[in-house]
């Protein structure tokens, strides 16, 4: 069963980065993919990008390409989302959620304990 | 890109079905995923595949797909239910993952 543990909290100036953990332990961590999702305070869900380790290469969804760099490091089956150019609409949780796949579908589960990410001046 | 479209809210007595829908365009061709919300925790997957529902997930919860609309079907509500909800599919066009706006469940 995999589990996925998020680093800590943070506070960020505007125009800084941030850049967040996900460690897994259980399963291959090299063998499924891994999305980073984020949600506004009170706001949705909102998808930003993912990556499958064996590969190294990202995906990243329009609204955050050019910003946003997520990366994998096989050895510590940790996964990394970094944030840059921070502004105060950035403040939110953070998730990392393993990714599901069967037949042309994929769903997210399951989901770390989340990050909070805050950008104040 | 895809877009999926859910009610902001919807409200249902104790012991009562609550229907949760998710629209989209030929919805129908893609298989949805629902995820519940509960405040101050991360979300859980209860259906997947369009039906299917993970273990620990209570058979009160199933999933159906027809043209352009999803509905998530919680049977027999309890309070324990009320928490937000959300759809989501994959884009194959895009290789995204897209999620609905999520609705808000409230047991009266």
């Amino acid at each position: 069963q995999v589990q996925l543990v998020q680093s800590g909290a943070e506070v960020k100036k505007p125009g800084s980065s941030v850049k967040v953990s996900c460690k897994a332990s259980g399963g291959t961590f090299s063998n499924y993919a891994v999305s980073w999702v984020r949600q506004a305070p009170g706001q949705g869900l909102e998808w930003m990008g993912g990556i499958i380790p064996m590969f190294g290469k990202a995906n990243y969804a329009q609204k955050f390409q050019g910003r946003v760099t997520i990366t994998a490091d096989e050895s510590t089956s940790t996964a990394y989302m970094e944030l840059s150019s921070l502004r105060s609409e950035d403040t939110a949780l953070y998730y990392c959620a393993k990714e599901g796949t069967r037949a042309l579908s994929v769903w997210l589960d399951p989901w770390g304990q989340g990050t909070l990410v805050t950008v104040s001046s | 890109s895809y877009v999926l479209t859910q009610p902001p809210s919807v409200s249902v007595a104790p012991g009562k079905t609550a229907r949760i829908t998710c629209g989209g365009d030929n919805i129908g061709s893609k298989s949805v995923h629902w995820y519940q919300q509960r405040p101050g925790q991360a979300p859980v997957v209860v259906i997947y595949y369009d039906g299917d529902r993970p273990s620990g997930i209570p058979e009160r919860f199933s999933g159906s797909t027809s043209g352009n609309t999803a509905t998530l079907t919680i049977s027999r509500v309890e309070a324990g239910d009320e928490a937000d909800y959300y759809c989501q599919v994959w884009d194959s066009s895009s290789d995204h993952r897209v999620f609905g706006g999520g609705t808000k469940l409230t047991v009266l």
